[in-house]
């Protein structure tokens, strides 16, 4: 298995342009989420989904976008780029239901917006 | 307001002491708590959880106690070693009808050989 993968690894955006981040999973999870994490500062939730076609905001949700296709991927939109998202992102997948409920992430992706 | 609490000074310790590492919560009610390590440039890895109604859980050389009367977890890895040294983050996770991590801002361990 690989596990929970994302791409781009490094990116640099100009203010306004757009991009998608991509994360997969191959684990037959049916929880996803997408965190960001700032220098210093913890992991805060952007949107998090509990099954292909259901999406839901969490804490960190303006400026991003996001869908759930397939079971396997949940890829995140910027629409219009601003210095203040720039960040490492990373993709998590779980079961939930399990009672154990761990979390795997992917490598992240550090975007730097200019 | 709803607050989880690491300490955010870096640890340091000399190699074979036992590090304690605390989290603090305020006005959650989560179903479980866990602990995740965190390398430079890499994603979160998973070490252990603990349950509402459990006090203690241990794997080799980590051990976690979980006080929900004192909203508080420590983290102890005994034995430590400098490759112990990494970034290590508890969670909360609450069950309202959906699953959702609250995350800490991690605590910074060094273990001096």
């Amino acid at each position: 298995n690989a596990g929970v993968t994302q791409t781009p690894k490094f990116r640099i955006l100009k203010i306004g342009q757009s991009m998608t981040l991509q994360c997969t999973q191959d684990m037959n999870h049916n929880y996803m989420y997408w965190y960001r994490q700032d220098p210093g500062m913890g992991l805060k939730l952007i949107y998090y989904s509990v099954g292909a076609g259901i999406t839901d905001k969490g804490e960190v949700p303006n400026g991003y976008n996001v869908s759930r296709s397939t079971t396997e991927d949940f890829p995140l939109r910027l629409e219009l780029a601003a210095p203040s998202q720039t960040s490492v992102y990373f993709c998590a997948s779980s079961r939930a239901g399990t009672g154990k409920e761990t979390q795997y992430f992917g490598p992240g992706t550090r975007l730097l917006v200019l | 307001s709803q607050k989880i609490e690491q300490n955010s000074e870096a640890l340091n310790i000399q190699e074979g002491k036992t590090a304690t590492l605390t989290c603090n919560y305020t006005n959650y009610s989560p179903a479980y708590l866990q602990w995740y390590r965190q390398d430079p440039g890499r994603g979160p890895v998973f070490l252990l959880l603990i349950r509402e109604n459990e006090k203690e859980k241990r794997k080799e050389r980590l051990k976690v106690t979980f006080d929900t009367t004192l909203k508080q977890s420590l983290f102890h890895i005994t034995a430590s070693q400098p490759a112990d040294s990494a970034t290590y983050l508890c969670a909360l996770v609450v069950t309202s009808g959906t699953y959702k991590y609250i995350f800490g801002t991690g605590t910074r361990l060094k273990v001096l050989a």
